[in-house]
């Protein structure tokens, strides 16, 4: 079956750190670009990081700029993101999602890993 | 980069056309034919319902469809039926640092 499973999520206190993770399975992974998209309790949806299929590019939200970390294991089929410096206005569920070969829009979504940054 | 602009709710009875509006800018939905929209159930994740302005992937209703002018795309949903009920999100490519930008979302209520 082809799916995206997020883990990691918890919480954290404001400064802390959070590694997340995405096991991808059904499909090649190391052929897409993965992202990370997240919701703040309410809100909508934002986009966090990209990471291209062989990691040479990653970009980063203005947001998480210099505090989050998004890497890749295409031999582990894993996306990952490290989350240091958190902090309360990160509270949201981060979800894991597959970008499209041909074209920019997120065709595979996983089901979301709740992150909450509260002392 | 802020968010694309999107009406808060939308309502319809069941089998009347709605239409959902997602206006950006020229770096954004004007500038590319990259808008896609997504259908999220409360709870649940995002599904791909519209890419690339007008296109709908396998296995979503014909009963869904997109367009673009100028800086404004829009998703049109007839037939309304009662599993419509959800949250909509439009999403566009950027020229920007933020690379992808979404809508502010709109509740689409079924009466």
């Amino acid at each position: 079956e082809v799916q995206l499973v997020e883990s990691g999520g918890g919480l954290v206190k404001p400064g802390g750190s959070l590694r997340l993770s995405c096991a991808a399975s059904g499909f090649t992974f190391s052929s897409y670009s993965m992202n990370w998209v997240r919701q703040a309790p309410g809100k909508g949806l934002e986009w966090v990081s990209s990471i291209s299929s062989s990691s040479s590019y990653i970009y980063y939200a203005d947001s998480v700029k210099g505090r989050f970390t998004i890497s890749r294991d295409n031999a582990k089929n894993s996306l990952y993101l490290q989350m240091n410096s958190l902090r309360a206005e990160d509270t949201a569920v981060y979800y894991c999602a597959r970008r499209t070969v041909t074209s920019q829009y997120f065709d595979l979504w996983g089901r979301g890993t709740l992150v909450t940054v509260s002392s | 980069q802020s968010a694309l602009t999107q009406p808060a709710s939308v309502s319809g009875s069941p089998g009347q056309s709605i239409t959902i509006s997602c206006t950006g800018t020229s770096s954004d939905v004007g500038g590319y034919n990259y808008v896609s929209w997504y259908q999220q159930h409360p709870g649940k994740a995002p599904k791909l319902m519209i890419y690339d302005v007008s296109n709908r992937p396998s296995g979503v209703s014909n009963r869904f469809s997109g367009s673009k002018s100028g800086n404004t795309a829009s998703l049109t949903i007839s037939g309304l039926q009662a599993e419509d009920e959800a949250d909509y999100y439009c999403s566009s490519y950027t020229s920007s640092s933020t690379f992808y930008v979404f809508g502010t979302g709109t509740k689409v209520t079924v009466l």
